[in-house]
């Protein structure tokens, strides 16, 4: 079976600050797509940054970046200079096989 | 582009009784993933359509149902409501491409059951 884990429910960052937040999974399948997902307050899921398994570099897109440890299964977001609009819920998500996972997500407020 | 829409944004609903949501993707997208999100469960997948096909399916019982039409909107049908169907149900669309493109979420269609 598939999993998503993330082992943080609540985080908090000091503004212009770095902080990391975890993620670990689990499947068989040698194909597969990582994601993390950001969810402000309003709702909207908003896509972060992607990851494709097959890929040995990490994924960057602006300040944010990835930390993709394929042998351990683990796919951290790193966030970089934070800002006040970082403030969300954020998910990281498996894509593979016939199905999409979700983890439980992670409360992120940044602080002024 | 106009992003994916969902309609209606709210609903409120009696247990037994059906209900239909709709999500209108973004323009040439031709996938279509539905996922109910509740503060116990999470997040979890539902279904997708591809090209009017249900290409991928969750572990959901069969009151809940889809289809997606000739133009990719798509439709999430859930008969015989239960108390624990109360959720925000999402709906996301992609771009033809490999299996799980990046997907863009709509707003969300929020469901109360009574």
């Amino acid at each position: 079976a598939q999993t998503v884990t993330q082992s943080q429910p609540e985080m908090s960052v000091q503004e212009a600050e770095t902080v990391t937040l975890s993620c670990t999974y689990d499947t068989s399948e040698n194909n597969y797509y990582l994601f993390w997902y950001k969810q402000p307050p309003s709702r909207q899921m908003i896509l972060v940054i992607r990851q494709e398994a097959y890929k040995q570099q990490n994924a960057t897109e602006n300040r944010f970046s990835v930390n993709f440890q394929k042998a351990a299964k683990s796919f951290s977001l790193k966030i970089s200079d934070s800002q006040l609009g970082d403030t969300a819920m954020y998910f990281c998500a498996l894509g593979t096989g016939n199905q999409f996972y979700f983890g439980t997500g992670t409360s992120l407020t940044v602080i002024p | 582009k106009a992003g994916v829409t969902q309609t209606p944004r709210y609903l409120i609903k009696t247990r037994g009784q059906q209900v239909t949501l709709s999500c209108s993707p973004i323009s040439g997208h031709r996938s279509v993933s539905w996922y109910q999100q509740t503060p116990g469960q999470g997040l979890q997948f539902l279904f997708e359509y591809f090209s009017e096909t249900q290409r991928n399916k969750g572990n959901f019982p069969g009151r809940f149902s889809g289809r997606q039409f000739s133009n990719s909107r798509s439709e999430m049908n859930v008969s015989t409501l239960e108390l624990g169907d109360s959720a925000l149900y999402l709906c996301a669309s992609s771009s033809p491409g490999q299996q799980w493109e990046t997907q863009y979420f709509g707003p969300g269609t929020r469901l109360l059951v009574l």
